[in-house]
Parts: structure tokens; sequence; C-alpha cells
């Protein structure tokens, strides 16, 4: 089983819509949640970052943590193209002393 | 301006080359990192430092080597041992390194990348 598992995609949404990007994970230690943005063929942006269950939202982006189920999501609301992205899980592994990257999921955003 | 900056953008290394490249920061972070990311790939780690004159091995270091010799600066060199270096070398710092505290100081920062291939 992977550390962090993520759906490739590509996720194909309308401008406008709910975007929904989900995330597992496996390490029960974890404290720390990240999601990161990357356009192509440029470097990691931080989009949210998460530590208790529960939601926490920042202007269209809410990210959304249950430790019990293991799981974090981003929802981008209001969808623009702009969005197109790579978007990676990432967490702090308290049994591995660093942060671990899932392999991203695309998102496209059609106009 | 606080930042994250690597240089150079593109580097090509023949074959049998060592080549090291730059990562400097000025956000008085603890903690930097170097990953390797493939096409298609998430990011692996080579190697990370927590302190100045301390530095770990990551999950990919065989091939690579690094120091801390000052706060601000982590330089990555790629030795001839790493088969396959063609990929995108990405840095990054933290305020702190060490166990998860579940707060802000986990955070890790990216600079913006060099993309490294072999000719």
């Amino acid at each position: 089983q992977k550390e962090v598992e993520q759906n490739s995609g590509p996720l194909s949404v309308p401008e406008g819509a709910i975007a929904s990007l989900n995330c597992t994970y496996s390490d029960r230690g974890s404290q720390s949640f990240f999601w990161y943005r990357q356009y192509s063929g440029k470097s990691p942006e931080l989009i949210m970052s998460i530590y208790s269950n529960g939601d926490k939202e920042d202007g269209r982006f809410t990210a959304q943590l249950n430790k019990a189920s293991q799981y974090v999501s981003l929802l981008i609301r209001d969808s623009q193209p702009s969005d197109s992205a790579t978007y990676l899980c990432a967490l702090y592994s308290g049994g591995y002393n660093k942060l671990i990257f899932g392999a991203g999921t695309r998102l496209a955003v059609h106009p | 301006d606080g930042g994250i900056t690597q240089s150079p953008k593109y580097l090509f290394r023949k074959e049998g080359q060592n080549v090291t490249l730059s990562c400097e920061q000025n956000l008085n972070h603890d903690a930097m990192y170097w990953y390797r990311q493939d096409p298609g790939q998430g990011l692996r780690l080579i190697y990370y430092s927590q302190i100045v004159n301390d530095f770990q091995k990551g999950d990919i270091a065989e091939g690579y080597s690094v120091s801390r010799e000052k706060k601000e600066s982590f330089p990555l060199t790629v030795t001839s041992a790493q088969k396959n270096p063609t990929a995108f070398y990405l840095c990054a710092s933290s305020i702190r390194g060490g166990p998860g505290q579940g707060s802000s100081t986990d955070t890790q920062y990216f600079g913006p990348g060099t993309r490294l291939t072999v000719l």
C-alpha cells in the first residue's frame, strides 16, 4: 500500500463548478497535511495546510481532514481555467520524520 | 524579498561529469531539503538538513552529495555515480525540521527548480 494515494486523473470539470480532490494515507501518526499546486514545468506552490480534523477555508479553497478515516480533501469552488494544474497532497509523517508526497492529481478546468 | 533561489535553471551534464546545483534561502529557516521529480511522478527526497553542519540521507541518496556550511545555503552535487540523473530538482526549506509539530513550522516552501539533462 502506498503511503499517500491520489487519483492521477485527469479530473475534468467545467468552469464555475466545484472540483473535489481526494487523498488517502496510511500513517495514523501524521499530524500536518498540505496541498500544493504545480503548474507544468514549475515548482510546487503551497495552497492549503491543515492540522486538525474538520474544514479549513481560504478563499475559493477548502481543505477537509478526517484523521479517523485517514483522508484529506481539497475543494475548489468556482473553478477557473487558471486552476488547471497538478495538485499534490503531502503529509508530515511522524514515523518517517519527513514530508511524504502523493503522485498528484491532474485537474483540467474547461471553459 | 524573501524566498528560495536555485541556480542554474537549466543544466546539462556530460557522462562522467559531476555537477553542483545551488540552493539559497533568506527566510531564516533551519531546515532545507532536496527532492527529485521525474515526469508524472511525485517528489522523492534525496537529502535533508535540519541544522548547519548536519544532514541526513533521504530515500534516494545514492550518487548525490550535499553540504550545509551556512544556514542559507544547501548545495547538491550530482556525481558520476548517479546513473540516471535527468530530472527536475527541487530545493525546499522549512522553519524547523524533525518530528512533525502539527503546526506551520512543518510547512515546506519550494524554490523554482533546476532541470538537469544528461547529454
